[in-house]
């Protein structure tokens, strides 16, 4: 199998204050994880790209200060949302992928909303 | 930069009949074309995908086929069922260890009773 968890599956929070989510793989070694986020009724954005014990990647755009991204380990990288505000707000979703192979196996997403 | 279109934004088609989803792509050196299923409020899932060196896939009801020349792929869904309503996204990525997928803008398909 190849099964992507996320935790928490949605979270409410007070604008300025810092959220952390959890992406897991379960029964496989993940070399690389990648985080998206995604807007109603649109297609999921890149936003990062991290390999464990390596430095993440960011998408232009994307303010690496804001979005903390630490994979510290071959099945769990975190995302923290620092500071957030309202326009935060959104759908992220994690994928992991295992070395040398193509496929990203997607977590079930962690809805935020920003205060 | 890479692009990956993707046609129709919606399709409704009756119960049983079939859908097509058709996809291009802009990068020549893509190699890797997978297809995700994304329900409401979910994560997208892997159906189907197809690597460059073969031209058709087939898995059950859905098959997806691949025109490198062209650089177009298409998604077609046989004998349409209510499960089969969902959002699906097809993308395109060449691999390497840093290697990301480019996503198309996603159909969301809707099967009538």
């Amino acid at each position: 199998g190849a099964v992507v968890s996320q935790h928490p599956s949605w979270v409410i929070c007070k604008s300025g204050t810092s959220v952390k989510i959890e992406c897991r793989s379960l029964d496989f070694q993940a070399t690389t994880m990648f985080w998206y986020r995604q807007f109603p009724k649109q297609s999921l954005m890149l936003m990062a790209t991290s390999n464990e014990g390596s430095k993440a990647t960011y998408e232009q755009g994307v303010e690496k200060d804001k979005f903390l991204i630490n994979h510290a380990s071959l099945t769990l990288s975190t995302l923290t949302v620092t500071s957030a505000h309202p326009e935060d707000s959104s759908f992220y979703i994690c994928s992991a992928r295992r070395g040398g192979e193509e496929t990203q196996y997607f977590g079930p997403g962690t809805r935020l909303l920003v205060l | 930069g890479e692009n990956v279109e993707q046609h129709p934004s919606t399709l409704s088609v009756q119960e049983g009949d079939s859908a097509v989803i058709k996809c291009t792509y802009s990068d020549s050196a893509s190699n890797y074309f997978p297809w995700y299923k994304q329900e409401l409020g979910k994560g997208p899932q892997l159906i189907i995908d197809i690597r460059s060196n073969v031209g058709e896939k087939k898995d059950q009801r859905i098959a997806v086929t691949l025109n490198k020349t062209a650089k177009h792929f298409s998604l077609h869904i046989t004998e349409t069922q209510p499960e089969d309503s969902a959002v699906y996204f097809c993308a395109a990525s060449r691999y390497s260890s840093a290697s990301k997928i480019i996503f198309g803008s996603g159909t969301r398909l809707s099967i009538r009773p």
